[in-house]
């Protein structure tokens, strides 16, 4: 059954430093998502992304995050300068179907702790 | 931000009776509502769905109901199995944002044998 992958999918790093999540979703999906799970608290929506643009996104997702569709697989996320709150669960997702059809489905997940 | 709430935090349940998961909403805006279904060390899989024309949605074992004047939905399984034991998420979406989910903080089910 077709799946969406995420690499890595735990990733330890230094506060202030770069770090890129990646994706590949669903190959005949056209819609793509970023989502976070904050431990403890709710999965919360960051991005969408279709016809490689951004279609909207959170509050959350500051100039520090940034994505890209940089080539006809890959799906990834950039968060620039880590902070230590942006320690959570990363999850990706992506579906296909029209502008309002299709459920979404998730990776299993990249767990970024930023010490 | 609470538009949707799970109060329940976790449910146990006998195999073979019935669970029943409640979720509550607060923005009369959603349209679409969704189950997801979380394993450890997983992502969300989608269970069930149901939109808000209609109050009552089966597949198999699992059935999720609508009362959208009490905005209220309610996942049933029947009969829970062991294998159900996970963390289910209830979502809701607009229409004009589909794929922006606002997820539940979750109920932990656990079927014991």
């Amino acid at each position: 059954e077709p799946e969406v992958t995420q690499t890595p999918s735990h990733q330890v790093t230094q506060m202030g430093q770069e770090v890129i999540l990646r994706c590949v979703p669903i190959s005949n999906h056209l819609y793509f998502y970023w989502y976070r799970q904050i431990l403890g608290q709710k999965v919360e929506f960051l991005v969408s992304f279709y016809n490689n643009e951004i279609s909207e996104k959170s509050e959350i997702f500051d100039d520090q995050f940034s994505v890209e569709r940089p080539d006809g697989s890959n799906f990834t996320l950039k968060i620039r300068s880590t902070k230590l709150e942006d320690s959570a669960m990363y999850f990706c997702a992506s579906r296909w179907g029209t502008l309002n059809t299709g459920e979404l489905f998730f990776g299993e997940g990249s767990r970024l702790t930023v010490l | 931000d609470q538009q949707v709430k799970q109060n329940s935090p976790s449910l146990s349940v006998q195999e073979g009776r019935i669970s029943i998961l409640n979720c509550d909403y607060t923005n009369s805006m959603f349209d679409y509502f969704l189950w997801y279904k979380k394993y450890p060390a997983e992502g969300p899989t989608f269970l069930i769905s149901i939109s808000s024309i209609k109050d009552k949605n089966e597949d198999g074992r699992f059935t999720v109901f609508l009362n959208k004047s009490a905005k209220h939905l309610s996942l049933h399984i029947v009969p829970s199995q062991p294998g159900d034991s996970a963390v289910y998420f209830c979502a809701a979406v607009t229409t004009d944002s589909w794929g922006k989910l606002q997820f539940g903080a979750g109920t932990q089910v656990v079927v014991t044998p």
